[in-house]
């Protein structure tokens, strides 16, 4: 199995309102990353997550709080959004957090109204 | 400051020709990773370059890695349509509190017949 899976693929939220991102890995990796890529752009760093704790925060804004359950499992919750949040979100994976290649999930394509 | 720089960021190919892709980095990395991206879609692994003067192919893509020159090369050869995506390059961001990757802006290659 060498897929990360991401959920949900769209999500629709309002200002106002409280939802999760949700992204699986059953490859025993022990690095698991969150980006945000806006249209026409590359993807940029948001967590990064080392055997569950979180290793690099790159100065993100508190509306999203990253969580890591356990090995497989990588959450982002989000509060109080801004529409300028609206964006493709990548969950990708790692074997290791010492540069090795990290797969990517299919991405929830977030829209904030 | 790391700094990744891909060009041309945007390439348009005629089927059948031939043509280069740059990616410049900033670091002593010796690790390079090109993915592919289709307009949508999330990101697909091309080549891991792990050397100096490691060189890959598949199909009609070679990618070289020269890290004492900071440069990577994505040769496209005998351009077909379906290589129309948009390609990035990364590289390991690397400090004290872990290693990510840092993407390049991304050339949009689009082939026409």
């Amino acid at each position: 199995d060498t897929e990360v899976t991401q959920t949900p693929k769209h999500l629709v939220m309002g200002m106002t309102n409280k939802k999760s991102l949700k992204c699986e890995q059953h490859m025993g990796h022990r690095a698991m990353y969150w980006y945000k890529q806006k249209a026409k752009k590359p993807p940029e760093l948001m967590f990064v997550y080392s055997y569950e704790k979180l290793s690099i925060n790159e100065s993100v804004p508190s509306r999203f709080s990253p969580e890591c359950p356990n090995s497989s499992l990588l959450n982002l919750h989000l509060h109080a959004l801004q529409p300028e949040d609206s964006a493709l979100y990548l969950c990708a994976s790692s074997q290791e957090l010492d540069r090795t290649e990290a797969f990517f999930g299919q991405g929830t394509r977030l829209t904030v109204v | 400051e790391l700094k990744v720089e891909q060009n041309p960021l945007f390439l348009s190919m005629q089927e059948g020709k031939n043509y280069t892709i740059y990616c410049n980095y900033s670091t002593t990395s010796d690790r390079l990773y090109w993915y592919r991206q289709d307009p949508g879609k999330s990101l697909e692994s091309l080549f891991v370059l792990l050397s100096n003067g490691a060189v890959k192919q598949e199909g009609r893509l070679m990618a070289s890695l020269d890290t004492k020159a900071r440069l990577s090369t994505l040769h496209i050869t005998a351009a077909v349509h379906d290589l129309s995506a948009t390609y990035f390059c990364a590289v390991d961001f690397i400090n004290q509190a872990g290693t990510a990757l840092i993407f390049g802006k991304g050339t949009t290659l689009s082939v026409s017949s």
